[in-house]
């Protein structure tokens, strides 16, 4: 399975824009891109998802260039409800558990 | 509603004691997990099946059973052998071979050992 490397913390103010880069070079042909956000005492819930080019829900934007070897979450005009931790998974489309590794603690303040 | 129902929320285990945590999904999923959360640290896989009557172990199975005797259930059984088991729990579901790949959990069991 592709092993993924994104930022341990961010941090930002309210009504920016925030972007969490993760890097997954070793990435399959069949493997997909998801993004998941975790707040405490909570189990994590499904953000977004691609495999390839730029995917928008009303939630977020994930940018994934042509080599695929990383891809970029979006999260525009961020407010205090967005302080999470937010994990990058990469894996194909089975049922073979996904590593969630430590995943980016965004905190955002006022 | 369709979901994961974790039970209980919160369970104290008394030294030696063997517990069980209970997952039941009505998604009509077919692979289903159990994480491991520690403060300030990300999900570790402790079991996966993926099928009924099958199941794998994950990186910390050490301490830990499980069952899965119906599609829509995956009990974990933390045994006596788990030395540390004070954590958070967490179940998912997930439904390969369908354009959305997600993840469900559900809302977790805190488990503390007193």
């Amino acid at each position: 399975l592709a092993k993924t490397t994104q930022p341990i913390s961010m941090d930002s103010y309210e009504g920016q824009e925030v972007n969490i880069t993760c890097s997954h070079n070793n990435i399959a042909t069949n493997d997909y891109i998801t993004w998941y956000q975790q707040f405490p005492s909570q189990g994590p819930r499904f953000i977004i998802q691609g495999y390839k080019t730029k995917v928008t829900n009303e939630v977020a934007s994930l940018f994934i260039p042509a080599d695929r070897k990383s891809s970029t979450l979006s999260l525009p005009r961020v407010s205090l409800s967005d302080t999470a931790v937010y994990y990058c998974l990469v894996g194909p489309n089975s049922g073979y558990a996904l590593n969630f590794g430590k995943g980016t603690s965004l905190l955002v303040t006022p | 509603d369709g979901g994961i129902t974790q039970s209980p929320k919160y369970l104290f285990r008394k030294e030696g004691q063997n517990v069980t945590l209970s997952c039941e999904q009505n998604l009509n999923h077919d692979a289903m997990y159990w994480y491991r959360q520690d403060p300030g640290q990300g999900l570790r896989l402790i079991y996966y099946s993926q099928i009924v009557n099958d199941f794998q172990k994950g990186d910390i199975a050490e301490g830990y059973s499980v069952s899965r005797e119906k599609k829509e259930s995956f009990p974990l059984t933390v045994t006596s052998a788990q030395k540390n088991p004070t954590a958070f729990y967490l179940c998912a579901s997930r439904t390969p071979g369908q354009r959305y790949y997600g993840y469900t959990f559900g809302s977790g069991t805190r488990l503390t050992v007193v």
